[in-house]
């Protein structure tokens, strides 16, 4: 199974910042990633598909880029809407794996 | 519009089994493979298995594979989770989802389109 391995678990930041977030898969999985984002109590909402592609309606400041192994999703400039949590997800191969996740909360 | 509505969860004792369906409406139900993602209290998301278009794939994760089967009735637009020797650490909140494009093995394509998600919770 090919694992996700998602990082920082937690970050901390304040509107109007620039934000990474990292997703390393354990064997290569093209560009078969996709972001997602969660508020609580809520089903997940695709943000990214392809590694790359805008889900419609997406905001601009949503960006994602890797291929192969690594994988980023950034935020150019946070809103306060941003803050929730973030998962990454192979579709390569099943089983289709998430990474951990990253809660992003409001400095 | 296009809306998944999952059902038929609830309370179950260990070893029992529970049936979850997911009812789709909006768009061409025989077209699409449909997904369960799973989420247990205060975790984050677990992929649990994949139907195709067709039903010719089905995939699971190791954690359900060979307690947890999936079928679809395109008649009625439905897909069901049918679990069985259920086990505490199944507990969690089940979500349908719909593959973005159309005619998906149940490979390569990303989830676009959610349920609201039934809670499973297995305890005596």
């Amino acid at each position: 199974d090919i694992q996700m391995t998602q990082s920082p678990s937690s970050l901390s930041a304040s509107v109007g910042d620039r934000v990474t977030i990292t997703c390393r898969a354990s064997q290569s999985i093209s560009d078969y990633l996709n972001w997602y984002q969660q508020k609580p109590g809520k089903a997940p909402k695709l943000l990214i598909f392809g590694a790359s592609s805008f889900q419609s309606g997406v905001p601009s400041t949503f960006s994602g880029s890797g291929s192969g192994t690594d994988f980023t999703l950034t935020i150019s400039s946070l809103q306060p809407e941003d803050f929730a949590t973030y998962y990454c997800q192979q579709t390569y191969s099943a089983p289709h794996t998430f990474g951990q996740g990253t809660n992003l909360e409001i400095k | 519009q296009v809306q998944l509505v999952e059902s038929g969860g609830g309370v179950v004792q260990p070893g029992r089994s529970l049936r979850l369906s997911c009812a789709a409406s909006g768009f061409t139900f025989s077209s699409f493979a449909l997904h369960w993602v799973r989420q247990a209290p205060g975790k984050g998301l677990e992929w649990v298995s994949v139907i195709s278009y067709d039903s010719t794939h089905k995939y699971f994760a190791d954690s359900v594979k060979g307690r947890f089967t999936l079928s679809r009735d395109n008649s009625m637009s439905t897909v069901y989770l049918q679990m069985n020797s259920l086990r505490p650490e199944d507990t969690a909140v089940y979500f349908c989802a719909r593959e973005s494009g159309l005619y998906g093995s149940g490979n390569y394509d990303s989830l676009g389109t959610w349920g609201q998600g039934t809670l499973v919770t297995v305890s005596s």
